[in-house]
């Protein structure tokens, strides 16, 4: 069964700090792997995308790593601001056309002044 | 260039009653899709359209759930009738044909009573 965790659940940040969000992944075949952020009330955004062949993409002070051997996928938040605040959901693309997602639960971090 | 426009925007009906939320795309975007997300979880597929025929549905509750896209440009989403566990938001989300990336709307969020 395709599956994609994420952790953790929930996170409380200072404003300024950095953060590491987790995404493990159990799904075939691969095709990509994307991180979305959700703001409260609205749809989620496309952060980054990654493919099998790619170990860092950055967005800002976003930077995600995915390490295919292990399948495991990190984003990183550099300089935490107060927008940040939001639920940030990883993604993967399975099935041959990459047309097939499944959806992790989300992190809901919240960033504090 | 306007993004994805769902309504409406909240939506509170008791259990049994009927409601039917509308989704229009971006404009050229020939894949649509329904998603419902329960609070505190990721999105899960309902239904995927391209242009106005069904691509996936193998996670619609037939039942009672319902979608149309008859002129492969907008489209609709039915519950008849609703059941307490249907409290959730309703995203739609589209893509062009070339492109996995999605753009979602803001969603609909529906409380069931």
């Amino acid at each position: 069964k395709n599956q994609v965790e994420q952790s953790p659940q929930s996170l409380i940040i200072l404003e300024g700090k950095n953060c590491t969000l987790q995404c493990n992944y159990t799904v075939s075949p691969f095709s990509n792997l994307r991180w979305y952020k959700q703001d409260t009330g609205r749809g989620p955004v496309s952060l980054t995308i990654m493919t099998f062949s790619e170990n860092t993409k950055s967005n800002g002070r976003y930077t995600a790593t995915l390490d295919a051997d292990t399948k495991q996928s990190s984003l990183h938040i550099t300089a935490s601001q107060l927008s940040d605040s939001a639920s940030y959901i990883c993604v993967v693309s399975t099935g041959n056309a990459g047309n097939m997602l499944t959806f992790g639960g989300g992190t809901r971090l919240m960033v504090k002044p | 260039e306007a993004g994805v426009a769902q309504s409406p925007r909240y939506k509170i009906i008791e259990k049994r009653q009927s409601v039917a939320f509308w989704c229009n795309p971006i404009s050229g975007h020939a894949t649509l899709y329904w998603y419902q997300q329960i609070l505190g979880q990721g999105p899960k597929l309902l239904i995927q359209f391209q242009n106005n025929g069904v691509v996936d549905d193998s996670q619609l509750p037939k039942d009672r759930f319902s979608a149309e896209r008859l002129k492969g440009v907008d489209s609709t989403l039915k519950i008849q009738p609703a059941k307490l566990e249907d409290s959730a938001v309703y995203l739609c989300a589209s893509s062009p044909i070339s492109s996995e990336t999605q753009y979602f709307g803001p969603g609909t969020r529906l409380l069931v009573l």
